[in-house]
C-alpha cells in the first residue's frame, strides 16, 4: 500500500461544476496535509493546508479532513478551464515531520 | 520579493559528468528540500536540511550529493554515478519544526536532460 494514494485521472468536468479531487494516507499518526496545484511544466504552488478534522474553506477551495478514515479531499467550485492541472496531495509524516507526496490526480475542466 | 530561485532554468549534461543545480531563498526558512519529479509520478525526495550544516538523505540520495554552509543556499550535485538523472529537479523550503506549520514552498524548478 502506498503512504499516499490518489486517483492519477484524468478527471473530467464541465465548467462551473464542483471537482472532487480525494487522497488517501496510511499514516495514523499524520497531523498536517497539504494541496498543491502543478500546472503542466511548471512547479507545484499551495493552495491550501488542514490541520483539524472537518473543513477549511478558501474562495472556491474547500479542503475536508476525516482522520479516523485517512482520508482528505479537494472541492474546487465553480471549476474554470484554468483550474485544469496536476493537483497534487501531501501528508506529514508523524515520524520525520517530511512529506509525502501522492502520484496527483489530473484536473481538466472543459468549457 | 521573497522567495526560491533555482539556476538554470534548463540543464543539459553529457555521460560521466557531473553537475550542479543551484537553490537560492530569502525567506529566512530553516529547512531546505530536494525533489526529484518524473513524468507522471509524484516527487521523490533526494536530500533535506533543516539546519545549516546538516543534511540528511532522503528516498532516493544515491548518486547525488548537497552541501548546506549558508542558510540561502542548498545546492545540489548529480554526480555520473546517477545512472538516470535525466528528470525535473525541484527545490523547496520551510520554515523549520516548531515554527507552526510547516509548509513547503518551491522553486520554479531546473528541467535536467543528459544527452
Amino acid at each position: 500500500q502506498k503512504e499516499v494514494e490518489q486517483n492519477s485521472g484524468p478527471l473530467s468536468v464541465p465548467e462551473g461544476a464542483i471537482a472532487s479531487l480525494n487522497c488517501t494516507y496510511s499514516d495514523r499518526g499524520s497531523q498536517s496535509f497539504f494541496w498543491y496545484r502543478q500546472y503542466s511544466g511548471k512547479s507545484p504552488e499551495l493552495i491550501m493546508f488542514i490541520y483539524s478534522n472537518g473543513d477549511k474553506e478558501d474562495g472556491r477551495f474547500t479542503a475536508q479532513l476525516n482522520k479516523a478514515s485517512q482520508y482528505v479531499s479537494l472541492l474546487i467550485r465553480d471549476s474554470q478551464p484554468s483550474d485544469s492541472a496536476t493537483y497534487l496531495c501531501a501528508v506529514g509524516s508523524s515520524n520525520t515531520g517530511k512529506l509525502i507526496f501522492g502520484q496527483g490526480t489530473t484536473l481538466q475542466v472543459k468549457p | 520579493d521573497g522567495g526560491i530561485t533555482q539556476s538554470p532554468k534548463y540543464l543539459f549534461r553529457k555521460e560521466g559528468q557531473n553537475v550542479t543545480l543551484s537553490c537560492e531563498q530569502n525567506l529566512n526558512h530553516d529547512a531546505m528540500y530536494w525533489y526529484r519529479q518524473d513524468p507522471g509520478q509524484g516527487l521523490r525526495l533526494i536530500y533535506y536540511s533543516q539546519i545549516v550544516n546538516d543534511f540528511q538523505k532522503g528516498d532516493i540520495a544515491e548518486g547525488y550529493s548537497v552541501s548546506r554552509e549558508k542558510k540561502e543556499s542548498f545546492p545540489l550535485t548529480v554526480t555520473s554515478a546517477q545512472k538516470n538523472p535525466t528528470a525535473f529537479y525541484l527545490c523547496a523550503s520551510s520554515p523549520g519544526r516548531g515554527q507552526g506549520p510547516d509548509t513547503q514552498y518551491f522553486g520554479p524548478g531546473t528541467r535536467l536532460t543528459v544527452l
